[in-house]
């Protein structure tokens, strides 16, 4: 199985600051990442699929980047409902797995 | 606008089977060429996909579940199931029914997700 190893686990950040996670595949995995966004409460929404492709109606703030095994999301200037638990997630032929999360927090 | 609705049992017993419906709306199942999928998250824990399975019945399974999980179709009520067989505590999640694009790739929309604890 592909693992996907996703830090930080936690992320302290302010608004207006630009915030990077990353995620590394144990394998090649190509672009086959995606990436989500979950609030308390809420299923985990889509923002990113194929590495870098925005799912239509997420702002432009949030992007991807990577190829392989190592992976970035970055949000280039966090608003306040910018807040909440990200995860990665990679797709390999029939195979899904997620990285473990991280908790974006205010500062 | 498609939607997907979980519906559960809320409380299963331990060693006994946890089934799972979710009925798809505003979209059909059929000629859909989707997989249709679950995916689990215990409380305060991360993500867990299940398996899934395609309008011809086709199914996917994660290998450390398979040998307790079935997926089913039933294109006639435009719904898709799930049964884990043999539960403990340690099932006690929130399940969420998704939309597969592709083959099993990126999920979207999801269900709003049921509760299920496992207790005696």
């Amino acid at each position: 199985d592909i693992q996907v190893t996703q830090s930080p686990s936690t992320l302290s950040a302010s608004v207006g600051d630009r915030v990077t996670i990353t995620c590394r595949a144990s394998q090649n995995i190509n672009v086959w990442l995606a990436w989500y966004q979950q609030k308390p409460g809420k299923p985990p929404k889509l923002l990113i699929y194929q590495a870098s492709t925005l799912q239509p109606g997420i702002p432009p703030r949030f992007s991807g980047s990577g190829s392989g095994t190592e992976f970035t999301f970055t949000i280039s200037s966090l608003q306040p409902d910018d807040f909440a638990t990200y995860y990665c997630q990679q797709y390999d032929t029939y195979s899904v797995t997620f990285g473990q999360g991280t908790k974006l927090e205010i500062k | 606008q498609m939607q997907l609705q979980e519906s559960a049992p809320g409380l299963v017993r331990p060693s006994e089977t946890l089934s799972l419906t979710c009925t798809v709306s505003g979209a059909s199942i059929s000629h859909s060429s989707y997989y249709w999928g679950w995916i689990r998250q215990p409380p305060g824990k991360g993500l867990e996909w299940i398996g899934a399975v395609y309008e011809d019945g086709d199914t996917r399974y994660n290998p450390s579940l398979k040998s307790r999980v079935t997926i089913s179709v039933d294109t006639s009520k435009n719904q898709f199931s799930l049964s884990l067989r043999s539960v403990t505590t340690t099932d006690t999640a929130t399940y969420y029914c998704v939309r597969h694009f592709g083959s099993i790739d990126w999920s979207d929309p999801w269900g709003h997700g049921a509760l299920v604890t496992v207790s005696s």
